[in-house]
């Protein structure tokens, strides 16, 4: 079976500066995605990046940046000059691509990012 | 606009009663799923449907049952059996696998409380 596993359960960064987050997983499969959803106070899921196993470059969206280590197993999100309204919880989260089977996610357990004034 | 409505928001159950959770889509999904979220325990996979009339287990069915008569609802029952009940409850929906689209879509969520 899957598992993914965030190893912060919190973390701070001032306004304007450069936050990691960690995700590692395990898994024998070579074909599936990975995630980063983040969960404002709203609760609101909202997708953040996605990685395509198969792409060797790292996926980018604006501000937010991942560093994928295939055979390291690990998936971190780099958010760049952090902002007030990146305060929320972040979920790293795994898709095994099935064959013509729907697609589950699984999710790690969360870190909750404080942006500080 | 296209998205998942959930409802209501805020579901208090007395203990031994069953509940009911709706979820409807209007983005032509074929797959449903129902998640629950606990502090500190992520968020795990209640059951799941990937077209009418079809559905499986997750993680941690035991004391819930659903039904996916209709592709665009998905309810969820949260039966007295559930020992545990009072936690955040998320519905999401995806397209067909196969599309070259993983992205899933969420609702809004439910708290379920019981008192």
């Amino acid at each position: 079976a899957q598992t993914v596993t965030q190893s912060q359960p919190e973390m701070s960064v001032q306004e304007a500066e450069t936050v990691t987050l960690s995700c590692t997983y395990d898994t024998s499969e070579s074909n599936y995605y990975l995630f980063w959803y983040k969960q404002p106070p709203s609760r609101q899921m909202i997708l953040v990046i996605r990685q395509e196993a198969y792409k060797q470059q790292n996926a980018t969206e604006n501000r937010f940046s991942v560093n994928f280590q295939k055979a390291a197993k690990s998936f971190s999100l780099k958010i760049s000059d952090s902002q007030l309204g990146d305060t929320a919880m972040y979920f790293c989260a795994f898709m095994k691509l099935y064959g013509g089977a729907t697609n589950k996610l699984i999710f790690g357990t969360g870190t909750l990012l404080a942006v500080q004034p | 606009d296209g998205g998942i409505t959930q409802s209501p928001k805020y579901l208090f159950r007395k203990e031994g009663q069953n509940v009911t959770l709706s979820c409807e889509q209007n983005l032509n999904h074929d797959a449903m799923y129902w998640y629950r979220q606990d502090p500190g325990q992520g968020l795990r996979l209640i059951y799941y449907s990937q077209i009418v009339n079809d559905f499986q287990k997750g993680d941690i069915a035991e004391g819930y049952s659903v039904s996916r008569e209709k592709k665009e609802s998905f309810p969820l029952t949260v039966t007295s059996a559930q020992k545990n009940p009072t936690a955040f409850y998320l519905c999401a929906s995806s397209p067909r696998p196969g599309t070259g689209n993983y992205g899933y879509t969420f609702g809004s969520g439910t708290r379920l409380t019981v008192v």
